[in-house]
């Protein structure tokens, strides 16, 4: 079985530019995460999609922060403008049907590194 | 709220001893519990998880953890290290829609 796929790996950006990160859940999952890791922190939820539609977007920064799903399988996250603390690993992950027990599936992560 | 404390940023054992890593975690209604692992530029990957049933909890690796509703605590164990223990581990409570609380992590280290 597939993993979880995201691309690209790393991205370096100047700041107030712009970037998108692409992911690919497992087969089947419905239900597709996007997290933020700051280095020496654990990773910190962004945004949580059921199919196509969101369930949590509570921490995601609406202001620069954008996130798609259509058709309710793979996801862009996009950041426009950057800032230098943007800077981080984003992480994919995926889950059945997004039951409390379930367990997530987590991509490689994007590194970005804001200048 | 939910929300998880892991003891200790980095812990350092030799090769051969326990590995103990601390995990305390708050929550209002019964938790849903799991240990990641986390090797350099990687994703994180499911050590084991508390769901319900049994307490004591086994996973990948010779890793297990244990519920203790009384003392909230779910610490992961291993009776002897191995160098390929080596990496960063994170404990996390779910929610009922799955939605995951972190802890800090915490930084393995194990020495010849």
């Amino acid at each position: 079985e597939a993993g979880v796929a995201q691309s690209p790996r790393y991205k370096i950006i100047e700041k107030r530019q712009s970037v998108a990160f692409w992911c690919n859940p497992i087969s089947g999952h419905a239900t597709l995460y996007w997290y933020q890791q700051i280095l020496g922190q654990g990773p910190k939820l962004l945004i949580q999609f059921q199919n196509n539609g969101v369930v949590d977007d509570s921490q995601l920064p609406k202001d620069r922060f954008s996130a798609e799903r259509l058709k309710g399988v793979d996801s862009t996250l996009k950041i426009q403008p950057a800032k230098l603390e943007d800077s981080a690993v984003y992480l994919c992950a995926s889950s059945g049907i997004g039951a409390g027990t379930d367990t997530q599936y987590f991509g490689p992560g994007t590194r970005l590194t804001v200048l | 709220a939910q929300s998880v404390t892991q003891l200790g940023s980095h812990v350092s054992v030799s090769e051969g001893a326990l590995v103990l890593l601390r995990c305390n975690y708050s929550s209002s209604v019964p938790p849903y519990l799991f240990w990641y692992v986390q090797y350099p530029n990687q994703g994180l990957q499911l050590l084991l998880k508390y769901t319900t049933g049994a307490t004591l909890v086994k996973g990948i690796n010779g890793f297990e953890a244990e519920f203790k509703k009384s003392e909230t605590s779910f610490h992961l164990t291993k009776p002897s290290a191995h160098m390929s223990d080596a990496a960063e581990y994170f404990c996390a409570v779910s929610d009922d829609f799955n939605k995951f609380y972190f802890g800090s992590g915490t930084k393995l280290n194990v020495k010849p």
